[in-house]
């Protein structure tokens, strides 16, 4: 099974609103990374927050790490519709393997 | 600066057939990783090349095979292709091996028909 898991699968919200999405896993890791990918092809690289981390910014963008709960969310605040895309979690783990979760499909409506 | 290039953009073969895609990092990059996004399932990790040697792979059956190249370019090999390998393969590089970030290239859309 995957090591991360999003939820929702998928969030619709209105402009301008913000957005949160959740990641779960399961084993140990060295840091944990967010990704969005427009239209399925290639995925742009969001924020990396090591496991020593608790939170970090980015912009409209703030990523939290729960380590004892195995946990991370992605907030993405005032959203656009530029926003409208899949964003993915991807754990670094401790026997070097990165693991993707299936996404969550974000759809700004307008 | 160029980002992660992969070719070719599309490719079209017949099952049993061999596949062969290719992945440019960008430059200074010395780790390549190959991923499958097959509908439904999400990014699987497939390989991970690191100085020219592979250091990791997923769980793949070994037709799934690659290697990189000396200026750190890559190859991955998909023999005996079954219609299940259809799939959009994502190519992406980083400088080093922990906690680096990753850049994507735009992919290859592989169809076995």
């Amino acid at each position: 099974s995957q090591q991360g898991e999003e939820d929702p699968q998928a969030l619709s919200i209105q402009e301008g609103e913000n957005a949160t999405m959740n990641c779960s896993y399961k084993t140990s890791i060295n840091n944990l990374q967010w990704y969005r990918q427009n239209s399925g092809r290639g995925l742009v690289h969001l924020i990396l927050i090591r496991s020593n981390e608790r939170e970090k910014h980015s912009g409209r963008l703030r990523v939290t790490l729960d380590t004892s709960k195995k946990s991370s969310s992605l907030l993405i605040t005032a959203s656009r519709a530029a926003d409208t895309a899949s964003y993915f979690c991807a754990t670094d783990a401790e026997d070097d393997k990165i693991i993707f979760g299936k996404g969550t499909r974000l759809h700004i409506l307008p | 600066e160029a980002g992660v290039t992969q070719s070719p953009t599309h490719l079209i073969k017949t099952r049993g057939q061999q596949a062969t895609l290719r992945c440019s990092p960008i430059s200074g990059h010395t780790s390549v990783y190959w991923y499958q996004q097959a509908l439904g399932l999400g990014l699987q990790f497939l390989l991970w090349y690191d100085e020219g040697e592979e250091r990791n792979r997923g769980n793949f059956p070994p037709r799934f095979s690659g290697r990189q190249f000396p200026n750190y370019s890559s190859e991955l090999n998909v023999n005996a292709l079954e219609l299940e390998d259809s799939a959009l393969y994502l190519c992406a590089s980083s400088l080093g091996t922990y906690g680096y970030e990753q850049y994507f290239g735009p992919g290859t859309r592989l169809t076995v028909t």
